[in-house]
């Protein structure tokens, strides 16, 4: 069964820096996706960004980016030039290729003060 | 693109009462449709998997009889929360996945629907 495991659950940082949130997963799958999706507090859910992993290359989305380690079984998100509307909490998760459940980690709550 | 849409955005009922939760893709068709429930500052647990013109696949533990999931067309899935009570309460979440137009294994999540039963 695939795990996904989100270390850190609340982060800070000030406005204008960059932040790193952490997640790895575990998998004996050698094709799947994983993706960051945040939950403001108004609790929709919205996707940030999505990584194949057949892609060697990080996929990134304006001041978001991935670092993806496959052999580490790693996926952090860097959020960078970090503005208040990013406090949320992020979630990371992982589906299978051809599969269609979403696994999700735990949450890291982020905060970004003035 | 790829909007999802949930009505109503909260409920309160008294207990013993039925509640259904729509569930609509806006723009664009989706076969399969899931369904979470979310605790407070607990992440997202799938509770079905919704697919157009079949029966819903639940989760282990979830009851079938209890939580109720029609997905009549390729737009709209319902959730309905039968004879309700107050441990029913919670933040109720439904995603889509879009069959064209962009990339099938992306969920797109609706706004959610708070229910409390009192």
């Amino acid at each position: 069964a695939q795990t996904v495991t989100q270390s850190q659950p609340e982060m800070s940082v000030q406005e204008a820096e960059t932040v790193t949130l952490s997640c790895t997963y575990d998998t004996s799958e050698s094709n799947y996706y994983l993706f960051w999706y945040k939950q403001p507090p108004s609790r929709q859910m919205i996707l940030v960004i999505r990584q194949e992993a057949y892609k060697q290359q990080n996929a990134t989305e304006n001041r978001f980016s991935v670092n993806f380690q496959k052999a580490a079984k790693s996926f952090s998100l860097k959020i960078s030039d970090s503005q208040l509307g990013d406090t949320a909490m992020y979630f990371c998760a992982f589906m299978k290729h051809g599969g269609d459940k979403l696994i999700f980690g735990t949450g890291t709550r982020l905060q970004v003060f003035p | 693109g790829a909007v999802v849409s949930q009505h109503p955005s909260w409920v309160i009922c008294k207990s013993g009462t039925s509640v259904k939760i729509e569930c609509r893709s806006l723009d664009f068709q989706a076969t399969t449709m899931f369904w979470y429930r979310q605790f407070p500052k607990q992440s997202l647990m799938l509770m079905a998997t919704s697919n157009e013109g079949s029966k819903a696949t639940y989760e282990q533990g979830v009851e079938k009889d209890k939580f109720l999931i029609n997905h009549a067309s390729l737009t709209l899935s319902t959730l309905t929360v039968t004879s309700a009570h107050p441990e029913d309460s919670s933040f109720y979440i439904c995603s889509a996945r879009t069959t064209s137009g962009g990339p099938k294994e992306t969920q797109y999540f609706g706004p959610g629907t708070r229910l409390l039963v009192l």
